[in-house]
């Protein structure tokens, strides 16, 4: 069985770094096709995918944001560090990792952690 | 605003069917696979389609998914109350250095 679970701060300040953790089991980050993800939801707006790391170590990051994202992995703790600095209200916002796969059919997410929401106030 | 787009809204009784498309363009929808997720509010995105038109276990057959060139459609047939949530499509844009991107999601109403 697959999970996935997401810890952090709920409250950041404005210019500070955020830093959330992703701990998952039932699957490894050594195997062929891999990967975790990063997606955030701001409130009443769409799902925002920010960054992938698979298997191979090798990391995406969407554009917009690409100069304040950085993601990692501890393969053997089963964990994926995202960091995002320079926190602004706008990113106010439910954050997710998700198990991506990446193979024949694409990239997909089949498992996804509960959530954790992040509140950039001063 | 997103790179994929959908419709913001759909709506349809209880018991009849309904598509939601996605258009996208030739570096994502038209060369890579697309996955749908069904997203209810307060819980996380589920997948519900990948690999354009394959179904995970445990999703009903009467979630589908199509693709034709640079567009996609997610049809629902047998609307249940339970299936009103927020719907989105993803896929891989190569034109971004290799980048995942999400349509701006379409919000079902079963009247």
């Amino acid at each position: 069985q697959v999970t996935l679970r997401e810890s952090g701060p709920a409250l950041v300040k404005p210019t500070q770094t955020l830093t959330l953790t992703c701990s998952f089991s039932g699957f490894s980050l050594r195997d062929n096709g891999m990967c975790v993800s990063w997606v955030r939801q701001p409130p009443g707006k769409a799902p925002e995918w920010l960054a992938l790391i698979d298997w191979d170590d090798d990391k995406y990051y969407t554009a917009p944001l690409k100069t304040r994202l950085t993601i990692s992995k501890d393969t053997s703790k089963n964990q994926v560090v995202l960091s995002m600095t320079e926190m602004d209200p706008v990113d106010t916002g439910t954050y997710y990792c998700a198990r991506t796969i990446s193979g024949w059919d694409g990239y997909y997410f089949d498992s996804w952690g509960q959530g954790t929401l992040v509140t950039v106030s001063s | 605003h997103s790179v994929l787009t959908q419709p913001p809204s759909v709506s349809a009784a209880p018991g009849h069917g309904v598509t939601i498309s996605c258009s996208g363009s030739s570096s994502n929808i038209g060369s890579n696979y697309v996955s749908w997720y069904q997203k209810l509010p307060g819980t996380a995105p589920k997948l519900l389609i990948y690999g354009n038109n394959k179904r995970p276990s445990g999703i009903p057959d009467r979630f589908s998914g199509s693709k034709s060139g640079t567009s996609a459609i997610l049809g629902i047939t047998g609307l249940q109350t339970g299936d009103e949530a927020d719907y989105f499509c993803g896929t891989w844009d190569d034109s971004l250095s290799g980048a995942v991107v999400f349509g701006g999601g379409t919000a079902l109403t079963v009247l």
